[in-house]
């Protein structure tokens, strides 16, 4: 199956601090999402990006989809102690009928 | 509008046995996807109905299977359990087959199945 990177696996931050994480592929994708999982809950869509270069926000969590289409990019801007858990990049293949998902990674917010 | 439910949330069985799973997709949801994740491996696909049909398969042994009923409803099941199968089990549904230009899954809490 397809092979999802991303990095980093974990990240120890102080709150207010800004976040970027990445996520590469050695195919082109189609479509990207980025997922945030909770403890004991399953993962929640964050963000759908869908065209090379495209720069999404939803409020203080900016992902982009990459120009060579196989990478793509979250950014969480003035973390704060809910932000805590793991992310989750997927991405999907032109005309493919699942998501690969990315190994994780573990965000972790110091009041 | 009630989200994926599956069940039950905790299940604990022993090496030898079979367990099933249930999910109940979103309503309208004809899609449902059911993903392995363990803290090694991450999400790993195991199948994906869609109208009853298994469209798209991980590579899991047979021993891992699944079904969808008319009312879009999935089950999993897995037999002969092995200690190397304690995982979460998640249950995803979309409202159509998976096309290019998708907005994912709508995933429910999981199922924490351990094997003793």
């Amino acid at each position: 199956g397809q092979q999802l990177n991303q990095s980093p696996q974990s990240m120890f931050i102080q709150e207010g601090e800004d976040v970027s994480m990445n996520c590469t592929s050695s195919s082109i994708f189609n479509t990207w999402l980025w997922y945030k999982q909770d403890p004991g809950e399953g993962p929640v869509l964050l963000i759908a990006l869908y065209k090379a270069g495209e720069l999404t926000s939803n409020g203080r969590l900016t992902a982009q989809f990459g120009i060579t289409r196989k990478d793509s990019f979250l950014n969480i801007s003035a973390s704060i102690p809910s932000d805590v858990g793991i992310y989750f990049c997927a991405g999907q293949l032109l005309f493919g009928n699942q998501f690969y998902f990315g190994t994780g990674t573990s965000l972790t917010v110091i009041p | 509008k009630a989200g994926v439910t599956q069940t039950p949330r905790y299940l604990i069985k022993t090496r030898g046995q079979q367990v099933t799973l249930s999910c109940s997709p979103i309503s309208g949801h004809r899609s449902v996807s059911w993903y392995q994740q363990t803290p090694g491996q991450g999400l790993q696909f195991l199948f994906e109905y869609f109208s009853e049909t298994q469209r798209n398969k991980g590579n899991f042994p047979g021993r891992f299977s699944g079904r969808q009923f008319s009312n879009s409803r999935s089950e999993m099941n897995v037999s002969t359990l092995e200690l190397g199968d304690s995982a979460l089990y998640l249950c995803a549904s979309s409202r159509i087959q998976l096309e290019p230009h998708s907005d994912g899954y709508t995933f429910g809490s999981g199922t924490r199945l351990t094997v003793v």
